[in-house]
């Protein structure tokens, strides 16, 4: 089974602020590896998929980027609703599909 | 856009048995593979089963092989999860999502939760 590490646990930062979130596997993963965004009480929504790209509708300031086993969520400038919990997922050639344990991106 | 709406949840006491189902709409259900995505309260998530549109391929997570069975109807657009022998580490909100290959979970339901406690 492949682990993803998230780092960091917690980010405080201010809206305006660049967010770098990070999701390292425990083996390569090639380009397939997923971002989604959960706020409380609320499913998880997709965000980025094939490490790099934005799924519909999700605003040009998500941006993803990585390969092999380490990989990097971006947020350009912080809007307020975007301080929630972010998850990465790994989606190589075989379940389980595991996910990363989260990065909780909390307003500083 | 897809919607998908879990029911089933409840209490149920350790050992006990319980079954989900979710309710898909807005897509064509019979072409899609399926997904049980589960989060313990207060926790991350864990992607439990996985089933393709035909039935020729299911997959569980170790933790529940042999407790849990994942099943769907494509003339109901729908799909199940038979839980049994339930155990307290079962509690959870359940998701049911939408599951592509090598992209990820694009629609998911708003989750059933489940507690198993006597």
């Amino acid at each position: 089974e492949i682990v993803l590490t998230q780092s960091p646990a917690t980010l405080s930062l201010s809206p305006g602020d660049r967010a770098t979130l990070s999701c390292r596997a425990s083996q390569s993963v090639s380009s397939f590896l997923a971002w989604y965004q959960q706020k409380p009480g609320q499913a998880p929504r997709l965000l980025i998929y094939d490490a790099s790209n934005r799924a519909t509708g999700i605003p040009a300031r998500f941006s993803g980027s990585g390969s092999g086993t380490d990989f990097t969520l971006t947020i350009s400038s912080l809007e307020p609703e975007d301080f929630a919990v972010y998850y990465c997922q790994q989606r190589s050639n075989w379940p389980p599909y595991t996910f990363g344990q989260g990065t909780k991106l909390e307003i500083k | 856009q897809g919607q998908l709406v879990e029911s089933g949840g409840g209490l149920v006491k350790p050992g006990g048995s319980l079954r989900l189902s979710c309710a898909a709409s807005g897509f064509t259900f019979s072409d899609y593979y399926m997904a049980w995505i589960r989060q313990a309260p207060g926790k991350g998530l864990e992607w439990v089963s996985y089933i393709s549109p035909s039935d020729t391929t299911i997959y569980y997570v170790d933790s529940v092989k042999g407790r849990f069975t994942i099943s769907r109807d494509n003339a109901k657009n729908s799909l199940y999860l038979q839980m049994n022998s339930l155990r307290a580490e079962d509690t959870a909100i359940y998701y049911c999502a939408r599951d592509r290959f090598y992209v990820g979970n694009d629609y998911w339901g708003q989750g059933t939760l489940v507690t198993v406690s006597s």
